[in-house]
C-alpha cells in the first residue's frame, strides 16, 4: 500500500468548533483529494489539490477549507463544525490523472 | 454532464458462483474507468482501470471488467466468488486528457456485494 495516513482516525467535537484533519503521503504524489462518505451518497469530493498551494473546490466544499503548503501534507479544516458534517472523511493521492488513487484509512468525525 | 450509475445497491451471490457488479457511465469522449473496493472500516483500494486497448481488463484478486462502448458499461466480474470478496464496490470515471476537467473522478454510489457460504 502507498504511504498515506490520516490523523486523527476518530474525533468527536462540539458544534461551532473548528476542526482540522490531516492527510500525509510519502509517495511524492502531485494530486491530493478530500472526500466525505455518507450512506446513500457514496463518495463526494470536498476539495482537491493539484500541486503545492494549488487547490480547487469539489462538489461539497461549503464549510470546508484546505491548505497544501508541502507536497506531502493536505489539511482539511472545518471552520465551524456542524452536525451535518458528521461523516467519514477520506484522503486520497495520485501522481497524475491517469493513475490510480491511493486512499487513507479514513477519519470518523462526529459533531455533537 | 458526466455521471456514473451503479444500478444495484446490493448484489448477493453464492460462494463459487460467478459474480457481476454493474456500472454504466455517461461522459464525453472516451472515458477513463476505474473500479475500487472498500472492505469494512477501511479506505478504498484500487482494483482495475480501463484507459485504452483491450476491452477486457484484468485486475487484482481475480477480478476483471469489460468495457462496452456501445452500451456505455464497465461491469465488474469474477468467475468464482469468495466469501472474502464481500465488500463495497465503487465504479468511477473521469474525462480523458484535454476534455474538460480531468483531474477529478466521478463516483458511483457503490454496490454492496455479499457472498454467501
Amino acid at each position: 500500500d502507498a504511504g498515506i495516513t490520516q490523523s486523527p482516525r476518530h474525533k468527536v467535537t462540539e458544534t461551532g468548533t473548528p476542526v482540522t484533519l490531516r492527510c500525509h503521503q510519502t509517495e511524492n504524489h502531485r494530486y491530493m483529494y478530500w472526500y466525505r462518505q455518507d450512506p446513500g451518497h457514496g463518495l463526494r469530493l470536498i476539495h482537491y489539490s493539484y500541486g503545492v498551494k494549488d487547490t480547487d473546490k469539489g462538489e461539497v466544499s461549503d464549510g470546508y477549507s484546505v491548505s497544501r503548503s508541502k507536497t506531502e501534507d493536505f489539511l482539511l479544516t472545518l471552520e465551524s463544525a456542524t452536525s451535518s458534517q458528521t461523516s467519514v472523511y477520506f484522503c486520497a493521492s495520485k501522481q497524475d490523472p491517469n493513475t490510480e488513487a491511493f486512499f487513507g484509512q479514513g477519519t470518523r468525525l462526529t459533531v455533537v | 454532464a458526466q455521471s456514473v450509475a451503479q444500478p444495484e445497491d446490493q448484489v448477493n451471490v453464492a460462494e463459487g458462483n460467478p459474480l457481476t457488479v454493474k456500472c454504466t457511465y455517461s461522459v464525453s469522449g472516451n472515458p477513463y474507468l476505474f473500479w475500487y473496493v472498500q472492505y469494512p472500516n477501511r479506505g478504498l483500494q484500487f482494483l482495475l482501470k480501463y484507459i485504452t486497448g483491450d476491452n477486457l481488463v484484468k485486475g487484482s484478486y481475480g477480478f476483471e471488467a469489460e468495457f462496452n462502448k456501445s452500451q456505455t458499461s464497465f461491469h465488474l466480474k469474477k468467475p468464482s466468488a469468495l466469501v472474502s470478496d464481500s465488500a463495497l464496490y465503487f465504479c468511477a470515471v473521469r474525462d480523458p486528457p484535454n476534455a474538460g476537467n480531468n483531474r477529478k473522478l466521478i463516483w458511483g454510489l457503490g454496490t454492496s456485494l455479499a457472498v454467501n457460504p
